[in-house]
């Protein structure tokens, strides 16, 4: 069955790194788009970045420009997000979601990874 | 960027009621526009595409219409499982980011 896998969440400092991984599985890979959506605490949903199935094409939101990074590989089916200079505002839950275009619904969502920036 | 405005932010009704939320778009997205459920702790789960595609295996309690910048999600008969948070997305492929509305919380009375 669809499988997406999120890793990397954790505690960081503030001005901090940290990658987040995702793990696909039961499907193909390498034709779908893949995402991160986040979610604060108690809050709603806030898309981040996307990548599309070739890895040619990245999209960011505007506070992740310069700040984020979106990677894949598509023979080890994975996927990641690298993210700098951390803040408390990006203290959220990061779901690895797939779609089949870069700019499309999103038809299946990993179960997330929460991350905590916190002195 | 296109904003999306949800309402109501939160909705108490009963079992078998028929329910109605609603996402404004600040300019016109076409159809391109998501509907999805989400259960405290849980991943959301995707309803609606294109404003009225139905995503196979929901049940067809689940309802969407509108085009351009009026969006409903319609529950018809109301269940006890679909306690939780409904959020709109849009996905114009001219809009430079995806966005999704405040969502809206559903409580069973």
């Amino acid at each position: 069955q669809v499988q997406l896998v999120e890793s990397g969440g954790g505690v960081v400092q503030p001005g901090g790194s940290l990658r987040l991984s995702c793990a696909a599985s039961g499907f193909d890979f390498n034709t779908y788009s893949v995402h991160w959506v986040r979610q604060a605490p108690g809050k709603g949903l806030e898309w981040v970045a996307v990548i599309s199935s070739d890895g040619r094409n990245r999209y960011y939101l505007d506070s992740g420009k310069g700040r984020f990074t979106i990677s894949r590989d598509n023979f080890k089916n994975t996927m990641s997000l690298h993210m700098e200079s951390l803040t408390a505002e990006d203290t959220a839950t990061y779901f690895c979601v797939r779609s089949h275009l870069p700019f499309d619904y999103f038809d299946f969502w990993g179960q997330g990874t929460l991350v905590t920036v916190s002195s | 960027d296109v904003q999306m405005t949800q309402s109501p932010s939160t909705l108490s009704a009963s079992v078998g009621d028929r329910v109605t939320i609603t996402c404004r778009a600040s300019q016109s997205v076409g159809k391109w526009v998501a509907w999805y459920h989400q259960k405290p702790g849980k991943a959301p789960k995707l309803l609606i595409f294109k404003a009225s595609s139905l995503e196979s295996g929901v049940p067809s309690r689940f309802s969407g219409s509108g085009s351009g910048t009026e969006f409903t999600l319609t529950i018809t008969g109301l269940q006890t499982e679909d306690f939780g948070f409904y959020y709109c997305q849009q996905y114009d492929p001219y809009s430079p980011e995806l966005t999704f509305g405040g969502g809206t919380r559903v409580e069973i009375k």
